[in-house]
């Protein structure tokens, strides 16, 4: 079983706010990822990490940032949310066995 | 960056018949994983395949990878309601980047 937690599962929030998605894995796995999702659509990359103090941008361009200063923790921020933001975040990491696990999501609606 | 193209985009059959979903790599394989989502869910790991020519079985579903590493296959045989889903393969470039193609929505009709 994956364990790999994504805080908060839902979060709904005014435009402007800053917001912080978090992603933890207790698994050690050195690389982690971040994509971005609507509902039906295609899963978008937007940040992944090799290790820490390692973050790239993905394919898919984003205002949000990451960081990566623990191995077990990869949060992602909008410093300030906006409609457009609005979607579901997926977190993903994985190690030297290359299996790739899945965090259960943050869905994020920005009003 | 490495492109993967998903054939067919949606698929609908009747229960009991077999399917296969394509996924085609712009760039060299060095991992293929398989998903399954059901909509607005989590994702599902199926499979991963990393050896041109490897070939994996869970259940009804087989997934291929070819030998020249740019191509899989999934496979369902006598498919069931409880397959219908959005299909979706990912794939491992050299950089550990990990890209997705656009997804197959199969519809098994009962």
């Amino acid at each position: 079983e994956a364990d790999i937690y994504q805080t908060p599962r839902y979060l709904v929030i005014g435009t402007g706010k800053k917001i912080t998605l978090e992603c933890s894995q207790t698994m050690g796995h050195d690389k982690m990822y971040w994509y971005q999702q609507d509902p039906g659509m295609e899963l978008h990359l937007i940040h992944y990490s090799y290790g820490v103090n390692s973050t790239e941008k993905g394919d898919l361009s984003s205002e949000s940032t990451v960081s990566r200063i623990r191995t077990e923790h990869f949060p992602l921020t909008l410093e300030s949310a906006r409609p457009s933001h609005t979607s579901q975040y997926l977190c993903a990491s994985t190690g030297q066995g290359f299996t790739i696990y899945f965090g259960e999501g943050s869905w994020l609606t920005v009003v | 960056s490495q492109e993967l193209e998903q054939s067919p985009q949606s698929l609908i059959v009747q229960e009991g018949k077999n399917l296969t979903i394509n996924c085609t790599s712009s760039k060299t394989l060095y991992g293929l994983y398989w998903y399954k989502q059901k909509y607005g869910e989590g994702l599902i790991f199926l499979m991963m395949l990393q050896k041109g020519g490897e070939e994996k079985s869970h259940e009804k579903i087989t997934a291929k990878l070819d030998e020249k590493k740019q191509q899989s296959s999934l496979h369902i045989t006598a498919s069931q309601p409880s397959h219908a889903g959005i299909y979706l393969c990912g794939a491992r470039g050299s950089n550990y980047k990990l890209t997705f193609g656009k997804g197959t929505l199969l519809t098994v009709n009962p």
